[in-house]
């Protein structure tokens, strides 16, 4: 049972449109991620985040995404406005020292037409 | 610097045998190597993982194999079950602790 849930499971959007992907941690995680995964390759770190603020990121996070914690619990990322390639399963991480295991929510289905 | 290279691609082992995968890195700085199962579908599950400071690493059916100096490390599933058929990826953390730096995976096809 993953200690992340992440909504939506599928989302559908047009090329250009901006999209939220949540992420809600069951209990009080420190650490978290997000990662990608396009279809049939390898999961890519995106960005991690500590304290309410970014933490490192990788080149594939431009300008085009964001990521906040606004609430204090749902942790979201952002795409500004999405284009073709951003086409991917998207997830959510969560890590308890910063350093070690990182445990991985369902994923969220992001389809750019 | 920041690759972890993972091989075979896929695998194809009867019931009952053993599963070993690969992956090498080049980064001495890396200094935690966990592997990950994924099911189609659903996302990467911690399976195991290793230091550097330990040369193996078992739990249950699953084993790590580390090499320091060579830069290798290895996953060894024992007695292979239909169950087992999943990608799995080997990873290693970056130097800042902060990002894992994950093989292309290897999918393993068990035949029962």
């Amino acid at each position: 049972e993953p200690e992340v849930t992440q909504t939506p499971s599928h989302q559908v959007t047009q090329m250009g449109q901006e999209v939220i992907l949540r992420c809600v941690p069951i209990s009080n995680h420190l650490y978290f991620y997000w990662y990608r995964q396009i279809l049939g390759q390898k999961v890519e770190f995106l960005v991690s985040f500590y304290n309410n603020e970014i933490s490192e990121k990788s080149e594939i996070f431009d300008d085009q995404f964001s990521v906040e914690r606004p609430d204090g619990s749902n942790f979201t990322l952002k795409i500004r406005s999405t284009k073709l390639e951003d086409s991917a399963m998207y997830f959510c991480a969560w890590g308890l020292a910063g350093a070690g295991g990182q445990f991985f929510g369902p994923g969220t289905r992001l389809t750019v037409l | 610097q920041q690759q972890v290279k993972q091989s075979p691609q896929s695998l194809i082992v009867q019931k009952g045998g053993i599963s070993i995968i690969n992956c090498a890195y080049e980064n001495t700085a890396f200094d935690y190597f966990p592997w990950y199962q994924q099911f189609p579908g659903k996302g990467p599950a911690l399976l195991i993982a290793i230091r550097p400071d330990v040369s193996e690493k078992k739990e249950g059916r699953f084993t790590i194999s580390f090499n320091k100096s060579a830069k290798q490390f290895s996953l060894h599933i024992m007695d292979s079950q239909p169950g087992d058929s999943a990608t799995y990826f080997c990873a290693a953390l970056n130097q800042a602790g902060t990002a894992l730096i994950f093989g292309k995976g290897t999918t393993l096809s068990v035949s029962s």
